[in-house]
C-alpha cells in the first residue's frame, strides 16, 4: 500500500528554527516534494529531493533518506508569514513520472 | 493573469444536481490532474489526463468523470452530486518536456457544497 505520514499540526516561535518530518511507505520512489499552502489557497511548490541529502534553498531546506523512507523540512528564521499547512508528496515509480501521493499535510502555526 | 484557472470558485447545489467543475491553462503543459481536499486527509487524486487522448483513474475517481476537451482545458463533472462530494477541489498542470522534476502548478481551487 501506499502510506505517508506527517504530524498534523506544529507550534514554533517567531525567529526560531523548526523540523517537518515525512516517513513514507510507497510501492515505488521517484521523488519527494514540499509543497506550502496558506488556508483557502493553492498548494506551492517549495523543494524536491530525489537523491540522498539535504537541498538548500535560502530559508527553507529538506533532507531524505531513501534507505529509512524518510525526509524533513527545515524552516529557519521563522516569520509570521510562514503559517500555513506543508504538505509531502511522493512520486511513486510510474512510467510516465507525473503521479504524486500526498500525505495529510502539517498545519504550522508560529507565534510572535 | 493565472497561469491555471478554475471556474467557478465557489459553488452550492443540491444532491442529485449534475456539477461541472471547469479547468483552464496557459502554461502550455500537456499534463493536467484533478484533486480534491478534504481536512485531514490531504489531496486525493481524482482523474489525471497525460495528454488530449488520454484519461486516467486516480485513487477515487467513483462518481467523478472527466473531459479533455484541449490541451489547455480539463473539466471534472459530478454526474448526481452527494453531499459527501463536498470539498476543495485543485486543477494543476505539470509539463513532461521539462525532464526531471515534472513539478505540478495548481489553480486557485472551486469550493464545492452539495446540501
Amino acid at each position: 500500500g501506499q502510506n505517508i505520514d506527517q504530524p498534523t499540526e506544529m507550534t514554533a516561535t517567531e525567529g526560531a528554527i523548526v523540523q517537518i518530518n515525512c516517513t513514507y511507505q510507497t510501492s515505488g520512489f521517484n521523488g519527494l516534494f514540499w509543497y506550502q499552502q496558506h488556508a483557502g489557497e493553492a498548494p506551492t511548490f517549495l523543494s524536491y529531493n530525489v537523491l540522498d541529502g539535504l537541498e538548500e534553498k535560502g530559508r527553507f531546506s529538506s533532507f531524505l533518506s531513501r534507505s529509512k523512507g524518510y525526509s524533513y523540512l527545515l524552516l529557519k528564521e521563522l516569520q509570521m508569514k510562514d503559517s500555513a499547512s506543508y504538505l509531502c508528496a511522493v512520486r511513486d515509480q510510474d512510467n510516465q513520472g507525473g503521479k504524486l501521493i500526498f500525505g495529510q499535510g502539517t498545519e504550522l502555526s508560529v507565534k510572535p | 493573469d493565472a497561469d491555471v484557472t478554475q471556474t467557478p470558485r465557489n459553488r452550492i447545489t443540491k444532491t442529485g444536481k449534475r456539477i461541472m467543475l471547469e479547468c483552464s491553462q496557459t502554461k502550455g503543459h500537456d499534463r493536467m490532474y484533478w484533486y480534491r481536499q478534504d481536512p485531514g486527509l490531504g489531496l486525493r487524486l481524482i482523474y489525471y489526463s497525460f495528454d488530449v487522448k488520454d484519461i486516467n483513474k486516480g485513487e477515487i475517481s467513483d462518481g467523478y468523470s472527466v473531459s479533455r476537451q484541449a490541451q489547455a482545458k480539463f473539466s471534472l463533472s459530478l454526474e448526481s452530486a452527494i453531499p459527501n462530494q463536498t470539498a476543495l477541489y485543485f486543477c494543476a498542470t505539470s509539463d513532461s518536456a521539462l525532464a526531471g522534476i515534472y513539478e505540478q502548478f495548481f489553480g486557485p481551487g472551486t469550493r464545492l457544497t452539495v446540501l
